[in-house]
């Protein structure tokens, strides 16, 4: 199993320009979460999905949109890039059976730079 | 409003030496609590949570609900346990987490 996997994992942007980060997990779990990293802040939630064709909206969600067409994808799309869009993205994902809290599984992270 | 504070940012002990990570939480419900850990060059996974009650590589951390901190301690600290470690948060809806801003510990020989 290759887990949670993030495509790319480095990218640079300039100002306004767009682009899509993908999330993948081979592991059947109904939750997954985008995350932003920046120094000084630790993770906050940008949205969240709790199954196919559902998201929601976690603490920053301002300047992006998501999409789970597929089970085991979720996509975070900047339409127009800023510089405090800068930050190190993770993407997670959780099952939804057992007893609660459910553990979170990361992927390994992508390092996105807005110019 | 829900949040999650590590007072520390970096945290150095020798080898040996007890440690103890803070981590105080606010939030209005009843709270989840996890300790989640990045050892250098990997991912971010999960250590321990309080409702499991375990101890994971000699790691423990109890929820004391009067004080809502959710402090992780080791009492004999190895070099293997420099990481980064957060504390988070889920609450009644757990579908959210709320991480608190990372300590870094650095066990030095």
């Amino acid at each position: 199993n290759a887990g949670v996997t993030q495509t790319p994992k480095f990218r640079v942007l300039k100002t306004g320009q767009s682009m899509t980060l993908l999330c993948a997990q081979d592991m059947n779990h109904e939750y997954m979460y985008w995350y932003r990293q920046d120094p000084g802040m630790g993770l906050r939630l940008i949205h969240y999905s709790v199954g196919e064709g559902t998201t929601a909206k976690g603490e920053v969600p301002d300047g992006y949109n998501v999409s789970r067409l597929k089970k085991q994808n979720f996509l975070l799309g900047l339409e127009s890039a800023a510089p405090s869009q800068t930050s190190v993205y993770f993407c997670a994902s959780s099952r939804r059976t057992g007893q609660p809290p459910y553990e979170q599984y990361f992927g390994p992270g992508t390092r996105l730079t807005v110019t | 409003a829900q949040r999650v504070t590590q007072p520390e940012k970096l945290l150095s002990v020798f080898k040996g030496a007890p440690v103890e990570l803070k981590c105080n939480y606010s939030y209005s419900g009843s709270p989840e609590l996890f300790w989640y850990v990045q050892y250098s060059r990997q991912r971010l996974q999960l250590l321990l949570r309080h409702i499991s009650r375990e101890s994971i590589k000699g790691f423990t951390a109890d929820l004391n609900k009067g004080e809502t901190s959710f402090h992780l301690k080791k009492p004999f600290a190895q070099e293997e346990d420099s990481a980064m470690y957060y504390c988070a948060l889920s609450g009644d809806n757990f579908n959210k987490f709320y991480f608190g801003s990372g300590t870094k510990l650095n066990v030095k020989p």
